[in-house]
């Protein structure tokens, strides 16, 4: 199954791009992700998926405009523009594997983005 | 608009049974396609997925806690029951469930969109 590598952190000035990574382990390079922002408290929210050609499918609801994604290799890039103090969140990436009972769905660590 | 809610006990103790129920609204679990799945949180740590539930009853665990899960489904009363036995200090965790749309277009396999805003759950004694 992959394993999903995030940094812990990131921080970015108001009104600052930032672009966060979620990275697949070898092997993995056709796996799509999921993103999500879980707001202090909240629960996690979905943000949007991206394959090795960028987005798949829509962004979820509510998500603005300056949420972004790029897939290349075996990263899977979130951007995020125009920083807002709302987006002071942690974000996790997510991806499924297998089938029937071998089924799993595998979170990152999740990074901690810090808007100063 | 689609909501979850998470409810069950705040503190277990070791080696007692946790029962978790998610109430949900704006969608039937009785419709093709859609599920309803479990993920949890240790303080600090990163997300789990735990189990996912079916609108066809069909269901998936995390290989690692199968013997200990258990998911059911309640269609009439819009509720999934998420049991996991012999709890440990190691699953305190802020449990969530979440709504796993059908297949549409590209968007296939599993992700969760909404989430519950989560019940913590601390095992000790």
């Amino acid at each position: 199954q992959p394993v999903l590598t995030q940094p812990p952190s990131a921080s970015a000035s108001l009104g600052a791009s930032v672009t966060l990574t979620c990275t697949l382990s070898s092997g993995y390079s056709n796996y799509k992700v999921d993103w999500y922002q879980q707001r202090p408290g909240r629960g996690p929210r979905f943000v949007m998926r991206v394959g090795a050609g960028g987005i798949v499918g829509s962004k979820g609801d509510g998500i603005p405009d300056r949420f972004s994604v790029l897939g290349s290799g075996l990263n899977r890039y979130l951007t995020i523009k125009n920083i807002q103090e709302e987006d002071e969140s942690d974000y996790h990436c997510g991806a499924d594997h297998g089938s029937g009972s071998n089924f799993v769905l595998v979170f990152g660590g999740g990074t901690k983005l810090t808007v100063l | 608009q689609i909501t979850l809610k998470e409810s069950g006990p705040t503190l277990v103790k070791p080696t007692q049974t946790l029962t978790l129920t998610c109430i949900f609204s704006g969608f039937s679990l009785s419709s093709s396609g859609v599920g309803v799945g479990w993920i949890r949180q240790p303080p600090g740590k990163a997300l789990e997925w735990l189990a996912t539930i079916y609108w066809d009853g069909d269901n998936r665990y995390r290989a690692s806690l199968k013997n200990r899960l258990t998911i059911t489904k309640d269609t009439s009363k819009n509720q999934v029951v998420l049991t996991m036995t012999n709890m440990d200090p190691v699953d305190t965790a802020t449990y969530y469930c979440a709504y796993r749309p059908p297949p549409m277009g590209e968007m296939r396999g599993v992700w969760f969109d909404p989430w519950g805003l989560g019940t913590l759950v601390s095992v000790s004694s």
